[in-house]
């Protein structure tokens, strides 16, 4: 089965840019999106089409896909970035998500 | 207002059956697919199922093949997810989410019923 490989955690500075990666075999061949999820919370989609934002997402999030990789950075990341952040790809119709990654903000 | 509500959570023994149920507002349900998401304890996302918008396919994750049946009413703005022979490591937050497809991503969540099966 399809599988998406992500850090288990990301710490930054407040103001600093935090990188997460997301690896999956040809992964540049699909479309990647990002979720970022807080405690208690139901997911929030951040990232769609590997690098689209969603209206209300603040520009300091973006996102790149190429090869088997893909990436969401934040810039000038804040406090209330911090979160657990899951990328997620199609394999055919199943729905595959990556492992997750908790970003702290130190 | 865009909203996806589940119910039908609650402990289960193992071996034994739940009925989880979705309804959407605010949205053209009959036009979307949709899935259920899951959650286990201080665990990440897995996907769990997806019905087309007419119900015509479907598809499972192997965790969960051959025992949860996932279905859906159009007429009543409502999905469900029967969930049969119960194991432990069934014991998540059930998600309700819909899919757009010019996004290719969920949009719309639900806020989520937590399923335990334990004896």
């Amino acid at each position: 089965s399809y599988e998406l490989i992500q850090p288990p955690s990301v710490s930054v500075s407040p103001g600093q840019t935090a990188s997460i990666t997301c690896s999956g075999d040809k992964l540049g061949d699909k479309y990647t999106c990002w979720y970022q999820q807080k405690p208690g919370q139901s997911p929030v989609l951040v990232i769609y089409r590997d690098s689209e934002r969603p209206s209300g997402i603040p520009e300091r999030f973006s996102g790149s896909n190429s090869g088997n990789t893909a990436t969401l950075t934040i810039s000038g990341t804040q406090a209330m970035d911090e979160a657990d952040y899951y990328c997620q790809a199609w394999d055919s119709n199943t729905g595959v998500f990556g492992t997750g990654t908790k970003v702290t903000v130190l | 207002q865009v909203q996806l509500v589940e119910s039908g959570g609650g402990v289960v023994q193992p071996g034994r059956s739940l009925r989880l149920t979705c309804a959407a507002s605010g949205f053209t349900f009959s036009s979307y697919g949709m899935h259920w998401v899951r959650q286990a304890p201080g665990k990440g996302l897995e996907w769990v199922t997806l019905i087309w918008y007419d119900g015509s396919r479907k598809y499972y994750a192997d965790s969960v093949k051959g025992r949860f049946t996932i279905s859906r009413d159009n007429s009543k703005n409502t999905q469900y997810l029967q969930m049969d022979s119960l194991r432990a490591e069934d014991t998540a937050v059930y998600y309700c989410a819909s899919r757009n497809e010019l996004l290719h991503a969920f949009d719309i969540w639900g806020q989520g019923t937590m399923v335990t099966v334990s004896s």
